[in-house]
C-alpha cells in the first residue's frame, strides 16, 4: 500500500537559518508522483510542487529546493535563509491510482523565529 | 485564471443536525473534484471525489454524503452529524484523469458541539 512518512513533528528555527523537512514514501507503481504542499495559519493548502517518478533532477525555485531520491525513496524539501512567512505546516503527498488521489503525510509544522 | 470557493468559513452545529457545505469552482470546466477532511492533530483525509455530474466515489464509509449537481459545484452533506464530524473540510479540484494537480479551496471548519 503507498504510504508517506514525514518523521518530523515539529520543527523551529531561526530566520535565516537553513532547514530540511524530510519525506519518504513507499510504492509498488512505477509511475507516480510527488508533492510538496504549503498550509499557513489561514488553513488554505498551496500547491508547491510537483515531480514525477521518472525525473530525479533536483529542483530549485528561490529559496526551494527539493532532492528527489529513488534510491531511498526520498522527496526532501529545503528551504534556505527561511522567513518567518514560511512558517506553516507542509504536507508531502503521493498520488495513487488513475484518479490521482493524494495521499498524504501527516505534516511537519514549521516555526521560523525573527 | 481558476478559483475555488467554499463556504462557509466556519460553521458551529449541534449534534444531530443537519449539514450542507458548498464547493464551486470558476475557470474550468469538467474537473475532477474533491472533498477533504482534516480532523485535530490528525493528517488529511480523503472522503469523496468525483469526475463527473453525478458521479461519486467514497473512500471512507460514514454518516456524510456527497453529490455533484452541476459540472463545478460539489456538495457536502449530513442528515445528522457526530461530534467526530467536527474538523477542517476542503474542497480541491484537478484537471485530468492521472495524477494531476489538486488546488484547494479556503476551508470550512466545522465544530460540533
Amino acid at each position: 500500500a503507498q504510504k508517506v512518512t514525514q518523521a518530523q513533528t515539529e520543527i523551529s528555527v531561526v530566520e535565516k537559518e537553513d532547514v530540511t523537512l524530510d519525506c519518504v514514501y513507499e510504492t509498488r507503481d512505477t509511475t507516480y508522483y510527488l508533492f510538496w504542499y504549503k498550509q499557513p495559519p489561514s488553513g488554505e493548502l498551496v500547491f508547491l510542487i510537483r515531480r514525477n517518478s521518472f525525473d530525479e533532477q533536483n529542483e530549485i525555485s528561490g529559496r526551494y529546493s527539493w532532492n528527489f531520491q529513488k534510491s531511498t525513496s526520498s522527496f526532501n524539501f529545503t528551504i534556505t535563509a527561511s522567513q518567518v512567512v514560511d512558517s506553516a505546516v507542509y504536507f508531502c503527498a503521493l498520488t495513487e491510482g488513475s484518479q490521482g488521489n493524494l495521499i498524504f503525510g501527516k505534516g511537519t509544522k514549521l516555526s521560523v523565529k525573527p | 485564471s481558476q478559483t475555488i470557493h467554499q463556504w462557509p468559513a466556519t460553521l458551529v452545529q449541534p449534534v444531530g443536525s443537519p449539514l450542507s457545505l458548498e464547493c464551486t469552482v470558476e475557470g474550468t470546466s469538467n474537473p475532477n473534484l474533491y472533498w477533504y477532511r482534516q480532523a485535530a492533530g490528525r493528517g488529511l483525509q480523503l472522503l469523496f471525489y468525483s469526475v463527473g455530474i453525478g458521479q461519486i466515489s467514497s473512500e471512507v464509509p460514514q454518516n456524510l454524503s456527497a453529490s455533484r449537481p452541476q459540472d463545478r459545484q460539489f456538495i457536502l452533506s449530513s442528515k445528522k452529524l457526530l461530534l467526530s464530524d467536527s474538523g477542517f473540510y476542503l474542497c480541491a479540484w484537478g484537471v485530468g484523469l492521472e495524477t494531476d494537480t489538486q488546488y484547494f479551496g479556503p476551508g470550512t471548519r466545522l465544530t460540533v458541539l
